[in-house]
């Protein structure tokens, strides 16, 4: 069982709609991390928080917004969505930012389809 | 040329086989380094970091070549659940991903 939980397993929406990602990890870590992954492909990092700080944004569009409203939780909002968004969003954590001998840990991820 | 190269595979081997995947890095300031594994349709799981001595858990041998910028992963006595794909990932502040190498292990 992963230690980084994500809900919901598995979203579906229109392009007009707005939904939230959500991801908890119960570890102490200060860095927490969203990723986006299509098939057959590896993950590719979006944002990156530390101390809840926004420290990475990976010219991510506007349509996603994160928010991380304490050291425990991460969220991801969505709005306006296009089909090719459809993917699996990761979140990951680790146990202090910028230290980069620390390995990142897996939620279990959260399948989007957008139609 | 890509951060991080890997030979996508498919390796297809028999249960009991010794298998080896490779993995080079095109940044020498590269600061750590890890062999993930995912499972289809699942998040990837660390399996191992990967240290400048070389280690072993298990199975599973890790090496790490830092003047050739190369990592292997070695597997031995390979079982039906390895069946995965790996995938060698360096930090360098943020992680980097290969595009992983998919293993069968056949019966």
């Amino acid at each position: 069982d992963t230690e980084v939980t994500q809900t919901p397993k598995h979203l579906v929406m229109g392009m007009t709609n707005k939904k939230s990602l959500k991801c908890e990890q119960h570890m102490g870590h200060r860095a927490m991390y969203w990723y986006k992954q299509k098939a057959k492909k590896p993950p590719e990092l979006m944002f990156v928080y530390s101390y809840e700080k926004l420290s990475i944004n990976e010219s991510v569009p506007s349509r996603f917004s994160p928010e991380c409203p304490n050291s425990s939780l991460l969220n991801l909002h969505l709005h306006a969505l296009q089909p090719e968004d459809s993917a699996l969003y990761l979140c990951a954590s680790s146990q202090v930012p910028g230290d980069s001998n620390q390995p990142q840990h897996f939620g279990d991820g959260t399948r989007l389809s957008i139609l | 040329r890509k951060e991080v190269e890997q030979d996508p595979g498919p390796f297809n081997v028999p249960e009991g086989a010794t298998v080896a995947f490779n993995c080079t890095y095109s940044n020498s300031a590269s600061q750590s380094f890890f062999w993930y594994r995912q499972d289809c349709r699942k998040e990837p799981k660390l399996l191992m970091s990967v240290y400048s001595s070389g280690n072993e858990d298990g199975r599973f041998t890790a090496q790490l070549n830092r003047a050739s910028q190369y990592i292997s992963l070695l597997i031995r006595d390979s079982k039906l659940s390895d069946s995965a794909t790996y995938l060698c990932v360096v930090n360098k502040g943020k992680l980097i991903f290969g595009q992983g190498t998919t293993l069968q292990v056949k019966p």
